[in-house]
């Protein structure tokens, strides 16, 4: 059980595109999502912390209007990558816990993004 | 912050010999705190976990070891194999279930 999923697994976009992201919880109902960032041989980073249904909260130095989140159901967040540039190129990472957990959280695959 | 050129330190061990990471932690405050393993490409993978109140907690071939007074973590695996190989993260749970993740230590099994 707790699985995540994330799609696309990568893509890649030309500079100034904008990019959707999806994590879904397939078998958990994840009132909270959490969405990270990992460069290459670096640990993770969270961006950003999602509540069902109401705004994001963003960590100090992430743009909330370059990266758009969105948690408009229990079981998926999206993260939009807007305007895009080749420093955004990363590896976008989602977790989510669920409505009868307090503080486990559970990953997604990932999303390897280049931008070109 | 993020740093370029960074390089995980790494732990060579022989498969069959335990294996043992260490990680520091920042805040002294924080309850709980996690292990991950994470493969080449792939999410991290909850390994175990181990609340503030515990100094010791086992799981199948994992131990996990809590030292509150230097605030320090470490993940004892037992006959390592060649599967085992990964990255390995600590993270401690902050306020509001935040996760800040540990800078990561590679594991390489050698057969």
């Amino acid at each position: 059980g707790a699985v995540v999923s994330q799609h696309p697994s990568w893509v890649i976009c030309k500079s100034g595109t904008s990019v959707k992201i999806e994590c879904r919880s397939l078998d958990f109902q994840a009132t909270t999502m959490f969405w990270y960032r990992q460069f290459p041989k670096q640990s993770l980073m969270l961006m950003a912390t999602s509540n069902e249904g109401s705004k994001a909260t963003y960590e100090q130095g992430v743009e909330k209007d370059k990266f758009l989140i969105n948690h408009a159901s229990l079981t998926l967040s999206t993260l939009t990558v807007t305007s895009a540039h080749p420093e955004d190129s990363s590896f976008y990472i989602c977790s989510g816990i669920g409505v009868h957990s307090t503080d486990t959280q559970y990953f997604g695959p990932g999303t390897r993004l280049t931008v070109l | 912050g993020e740093s370029v050129g960074l390089h995980l330190p790494t732990l060579s061990v022989q498969e069959g010999d335990n294996s043992i990471i260490n990680c520091a932690y920042s805040n002294s405050a924080s309850d709980y705190f996690i292990w991950y393993k994470q493969e080449s490409g792939k999410g991290p993978q909850f390994i175990i976990d181990i609340r503030s109140n515990m100094d010791k907690r086992q799981g199948q071939r994992v131990t996990v070891l809590l030292n509150k007074t230097v605030k320090h973590l470490s993940l004892q695996i037992a006959a390592t194999q060649p599967g085992d190989s990964a990255v390995y993260f600590c993270a401690e749970n902050m306020w509001g279930n935040k996760l800040v993740f540990g800078a990561g230590t590679i594991l390489r099994v050698k057969s």
